[in-house]
């Protein structure tokens, strides 16, 4: 079956380092992958989206890596800020359309001063 | 300023209750969407509606219902047949449909059981 793998487990880094988080798929050939950011009590905000023909996308201190062999995306986040403690939800997109994206259940990021 | 409204932010629900989650948007966008996310699982869909007057079943419709007679409005109705209904919900509308979707999210309607 289908399926969605973000590490369940908080990742905590000190202020200052980079963050990577891994999102691994199964039985998927995704066209596209995005990128949410979460904050408790709130709805997810998109934060990047990678094609399969893309390798790596940026965006400010955000980078997203996509390697379609290995089947994973990692996100980095560089200069880590306490403000950017959230969770992060990887969704794959099948067919270009909303309506086929999966969500994984999100990695939590604290940083810490 | 243009944006999703969920609204409420909590709702209490009785047995036997039917209650509806409202959503509205301003973005004039076509796509719209309802979520359940549960603790531990991913955003799980519930229904979408790509055009007005239309809508579709998504992975877990059981217990729930939908209209959209409205572009900007897509609420949510939680039936007395959905049995485990505490949740939360979450409300999207998207752009830029063909060229990958990002989904706009609401702000969520947290649904409790008395």
């Amino acid at each position: 079956s289908q399926k969605i793998e973000q590490n369940s487990e908080a990742l905590n880094i000190q202020e200052g380092k980079t963050a990577t988080l891994t999102c691994n798929y199964t039985n998927y050939s995704p066209a596209y992958l995005q990128w949410y950011r979460q904050d408790p009590g709130r709805g997810p905000v998109f934060l990047l989206l990678i094609r399969e023909n893309e390798k790596e996308k940026r965006k400010e201190r955000l980078k997203v890596t996509f390697d379609t062999t290995l089947k994973q995306s990692l996100f980095h986040i560089t200069a880590s800020q306490p403000a950017d403690s959230a969770t992060y939800l990887c969704a794959l997109d099948k067919g270009g359309t909303a309506s086929k994206l999966t969500f994984g259940t999100g990695t939590r990021l604290q940083v810490t001063l | 300023d243009g944006g999703i409204t969920q609204s409420p932010k909590y709702l209490f629900r009785k047995e036997g209750q039917n209650v509806t989650l409202s959503c509205e948007q301003n973005l004039n966008h076509d796509a719209m969407y309802w979520y359940r996310q549960d603790p531990g699982q991913g955003l799980r869909l519930i229904y979408y509606s790509q055009i007005v007057n239309d809508f579709q079943k998504g992975d877990i419709a059981e217990g729930y219902s939908v209209s959209r007679e409205k572009k900007e409005s897509f609420p949510l109705t939680v039936t007395s047949a959905q049995k485990n209904p505490t949740a939360f919900y979450l409300c999207a509308s998207s752009t830029d449909r063909g060229t990958g979707e990002k989904l706009l999210f609401g702000s969520g309607t947290q649904l409790s059981v008395l």
